[in-house]
């Protein structure tokens, strides 16, 4: 069983390029959620996602970050104009149904994105 | 969101049991108390969760006070795999997020 498989592990982008975060979830799951976590912190909520639809985003800077889940392939996370303060580890997690109480989040190891 | 408190770090020595204290004075009918735990440079993982009762599976076992304003997260016989920051989280029904807090960062000792 495939776990959540994130790529790149580690991304290196200059100030003002973009950086684009693949998700693909565990088999059978439809829906997406993507953290933050800042050194030494814990991880902040992003955005949450099902097939093709984005369903809280609350977490999301309203500036240059962007997130898709597609009918087919991977939830993309995007970020444009990086900035050094979007230095951080990425977070992905996948959940088989509507995630109530019940529900365990089962997560990627992360992309480390490093802005030079 | 409620709030839950966890001391910063922990100690244990290996193949001893270790008790993970969370308080969590603010929580309502509704919200179910989950654990995770983040070894280094990996993602979280589910450990357990529970409403009222306690709870055991494979990982560890949950144990809830009977006003259910603290929790418990027991590790029977601590392994130096074991070593990671444990996440006590609250979560209700009308919610899919997860609201990490900073954890307990547990070191286990040969």
């Amino acid at each position: 069983n495939a776990g959540v498989m994130q790529n790149p592990r580690h991304l290196v982008r200059r100030r003002g390029q973009e950086a684009r975060l693949r998700c693909s979830p565990m088999k059978g799951h439809s829906h997406v959620y993507w953290y933050r976590q800042l050194p030494e912190e814990g991880l902040k909520f992003m955005v949450y996602l099902q097939k093709e639809n984005i369903i809280d985003e609350s977490g999301m800077p309203k500036e240059r970050f962007s997130a898709e889940f597609p009918k087919e392939g991977p939830s993309i996370l995007r970020i444009q104009q990086v900035v050094r303060g979007d230095s951080a580890a990425y977070f992905c997690a996948s959940s088989p149904r509507t995630a109530g109480s019940n529900q365990p989040q089962h997560f990627g190891d992360g992309t480390r994105l490093s802005i030079l | 969101d409620a709030k839950t408190t966890q001391p910063n770090s922990m100690e244990s020595n290996e193949e001893e049991p270790v008790h993970l204290p969370c308080n969590h004075s603010t929580i309502s009918g509704t919200d179910y108390i989950h654990w995770y735990r983040q070894l280094p440079s990996q993602g979280p993982e589910y450990v357990i969760h529970g409403l009222t009762s306690n709870v055991n599976n494979r990982m560890a076992s949950l144990a809830i006070a009977e006003d259910r304003k603290s929790s418990t997260l027991i590790l029977h016989r601590a392994t130096l795999r074991d070593a990671a920051v444990y996440y006590c989280i609250l979560r209700d029904g009308n919610t899919d997020k997860l609201i990490f807090g900073t954890g307990t960062r547990l070191q286990v000792f040969p």
